[in-house]
């Protein structure tokens, strides 16, 4: 499979708990996104890289959350803290970020964190 | 921001019928993007298309970037058709604002 891929696909876990996602990006793509879905809604956009760099974060990426790329290749989505407001779908995606078509996104699976 | 907005909200259809679902955004675009998502939350890409028109098979779509919409046509639906329909723009910035969806139930 050579798709994103994301881990862990649920997560369950108690207020105040930290948690920590991954995602695997498509292969040589340099660009990777995280959105947040919550019920009935489109995704939202939360933090992008450009390779190891985080180039943008939204409003919604609050201080409890951060994000790396450490080596451009996967990256980690960590919430502390969590709230029941944080419970949604987490999506990853990637684009290749060269030539035509470079801004086309593919989506990982998500993960989906309930908070109780 | 860019603002993009959907249409119908929900769209139920026997098999077999032609459906037609569009999506207007409020400025220029350098990217344009049709999604599927099944019942198990993965989004599906469907078309990438900021501007002119392309086919897939039953699916066909239009992007009339100088009017600010784009409509998807789904034409023969089947029930394998059903979930939520976005319509994702890129403006100036890298990350795609979506719409609220179409959710469509295509019944037998």
């Amino acid at each position: 499979d050579t798709g994103v891929s994301q881990d862990p696909r649920h997560k369950i876990t108690k207020r105040g708990q930290n948690v920590t996602f991954r995602c695997d990006p498509i292969s040589e793509h340099n660009r990777l996104y995280w959105y947040r879905q919550t019920l009935g809604q489109g995704p939202e956009f939360l933090t992008y890289f450009q390779n190891e760099a985080q180039l943008e974060k939204s409003r919604l990426l609050s201080d409890r959350f951060s994000a790396e790329r450490p080596k451009g290749s996967f990256s980690t989505l960590e919430i502390q803290r969590t709230e029941q407001g944080d419970s949604a779908m987490y999506l990853c995606a990637s684009s290749p970020g060269l030539a035509e078509g470079g801004n086309e996104q593919f989506f990982g699976p998500g993960t989906r964190l309930t908070v109780l | 921001g860019i603002q993009v907005e959907q249409s119908p909200p929900d769209l139920i259809l026997q098999e077999g019928a032609n459906s037609t679902l569009r999506c207007n955004f409020s400025d220029s675009v350098n990217n344009l993007q049709w999604f599927h998502q099944n019942p198990w939350g993965q989004l599906i890409n469907l078309f990438y298309i900021p501007s002119g028109t392309k086919q897939n098979g039953r699916l066909s779509a239009t992007t009339v970037a100088t009017e600010r919409y784009s409509l998807l046509y789904i034409s023969s639906s089947q029930t394998t058709d059903s979930g939520v329909y976005f319509c994702a723009v890129l403006g100036g910035r890298r990350a795609l604002t979506f719409g609220s969806g179409t959710r469509l139930q295509v019944q037998p």
